[in-house]
């Protein structure tokens, strides 16, 4: 089956910092999502994705289908933004996320 | 329009009891996936359904676990004599053929 991996696995930013998290998958795909799952455990989307770039305020992702990855940015970041960062592809296989704590 | 709903949002069984797990996709929707998470780890992939039919079951434990998706209502998932190991969040996802798909609140499922 297909391969998800993300990296980093853990990422600690300061307060206001940028940060770029990456999805590599093993295979062609025609569908990619990235998810945040805040500290309360809900699933929330932020990009559908398959290929392109889109924005969203402070978040943009990139997906570059033929060379089968995608990037998910956060620019000055936020507390807010601390949790874990999944990407999913084809039939919604998830890699294994990115932790991100963002501190005060 | 309803997001993907999922009850109970908490459910206690003691060990041997049956659990079940109810996801109402939303509407339009009849691709249901179902996810087990443990505390700090990763989404682990069950079982892929559409309507009436199981379209991958890899994830899945063969034995004490099944899911549908009838014609008509929820999808459920069934854990039969529960077991200690099984206390998990479980989450559902739905979506159209080819588009974004989107979750439920999840069902926290402890085993006393």
């Amino acid at each position: 089956g297909i391969q998800v991996e993300q990296s980093p696995p853990d990422l600690i930013l300061q307060e206001g910092a940028n940060s770029t998290l990456r999805c590599n998958f093993s295979d062609s795909v025609n569908n990619l999502q990235w998810f945040h799952q805040n500290p309360w455990g809900q699933l929330i989307n932020l990009f559908y994705i398959p290929s392109g770039t889109k924005q969203n305020g402070r978040l943009s992702a990139t997906t570059v289908a033929t060379e089968r990855y995608s990037l998910l940015y956060i620019s000055s970041s936020q507390t807010t933004d601390s949790g874990v960062y999944f990407c999913a592809v084809y039939d919604m296989r998830f890699g294994a996320g990115t932790r991100l704590t963002v501190k005060p | 329009n309803a997001g993907v709903m999922q009850n109970p949002r908490h459910l206690v069984r003691r060990r041997g009891q049956e659990a079940r797990l109810r996801c109402s996709p939303m509407k339009g929707h009849s691709h249901v996936y179902w996810y087990r998470q443990l505390p700090e780890e990763g989404l682990k992939f069950m079982v892929y359904l559409q309507k009436e039919n199981i379209i991958d079951e890899s994830g899945m434990p063969k034995e004490r676990f099944s899911a549908e998706f009838p014609k008509e209502g929820p999808s459920i998932l069934r854990i039969q004599q529960v077991v200690r190991g099984d206390s998990a969040a479980y989450f559902c996802a739905s979506h159209k053929m080819s588009t974004e798909a989107f979750f439920g609140q999840g069902t926290r499922l402890t085993v006393v």
